[in-house]
């Protein structure tokens, strides 16, 4: 069984970095094609591709965040974590992780955490 | 960026009826299109890959179709449950987009 989780700040402030974990099962990050992309969805908004880490370490960014975002991965303990800098208010939105299996899936994201909100306080 | 545009933005239909969702690549991407159903408060939930493969688990009145820069989602006799936002994401060239979601709700 498969399944992935997002943990970290519910709460951030302007400025601040953000730093979110995705703890997953049921498959390992260093089977060749494997990868876990980052996903997110401000409320009422639609979804918005941020970034994905390989099998191989190979790293894949949002060219609009490419410079705020970096993707990690601590294959022992079958997690990534997500950092974004420089965090705004605009950056409210339902942060997700998801399992893609390159080339078979073509891009697609067949496993999805549950999410997780981050929001902003003053 | 590859850029999906999708149409219509909201769609409203009676149980029975047949729906088509179109997306639209700003260039082409092969069959590398994906078709995702989300729900209020939940994750996407795949249903179409390689643009017209069948995700295990889901239904036969969903189809996908097309290649290069348009592709379509039907669903060919609307069910209760299938009333939800509809989302297209093209995958080509690892730099990843989603179309602007479809909503189908209730006639």
């Amino acid at each position: 069984q498969i399944t992935l989780k997002e943990s970290g700040p519910t709460l951030v402030k302007p400025t601040q970095t953000l730093t979110l974990t995705c703890t997953f099962s049921g498959f390992t990050l260093g089977t060749t094609g494997v990868g876990v992309g980052w996903i997110r969805q401000p409320p009422g908004k639609a979804l918005e591709w941020l970034g994905t880490i390989y099998w191989d370490d190979d790293k894949r960014y949002s060219p609009s965040l490419k410079t705020r975002l970096t993707i990690t991965r601590d294959t022992s303990k079958n997690q990534v974590v997500l950092t974004m800098t420089n965090m705004d208010p605009v950056d409210t939105a339902t942060y997700y992780c998801a399992r893609t299996v390159y080339p078979a899936l073509k891009g697609a994201f067949d496993y999805w955490g549950q999410g997780t909100l981050v929001t902003f306080s003053s | 960026d590859i850029q999906m545009t999708q149409s219509p933005s909201s769609v409203s239909a009676s149980v029975g009826d047949r729906v088509t969702i179109t997306c639209r690549a700003s260039q082409g991407i092969s069959n590398w299109l994906a078709w995702y159903q989300q729900k209020p408060g939940k994750a996407p939930k795949l249903l179409i890959y390689g643009a017209s493969t069948l995700q295990s688990g889901v239904p036969s009145r969903f189809r996908g179709s097309g290649s290069g820069t348009d592709f379509t989602l039907t669903i060919s006799s609307l069910q209760p449950e299938d009333f939800a936002t509809y989302y297209c994401q093209q995958g080509d060239n690892f730099s990843l987009t989603f179309g602007g979601g479809t909503r189908v709700d209730i006639k």
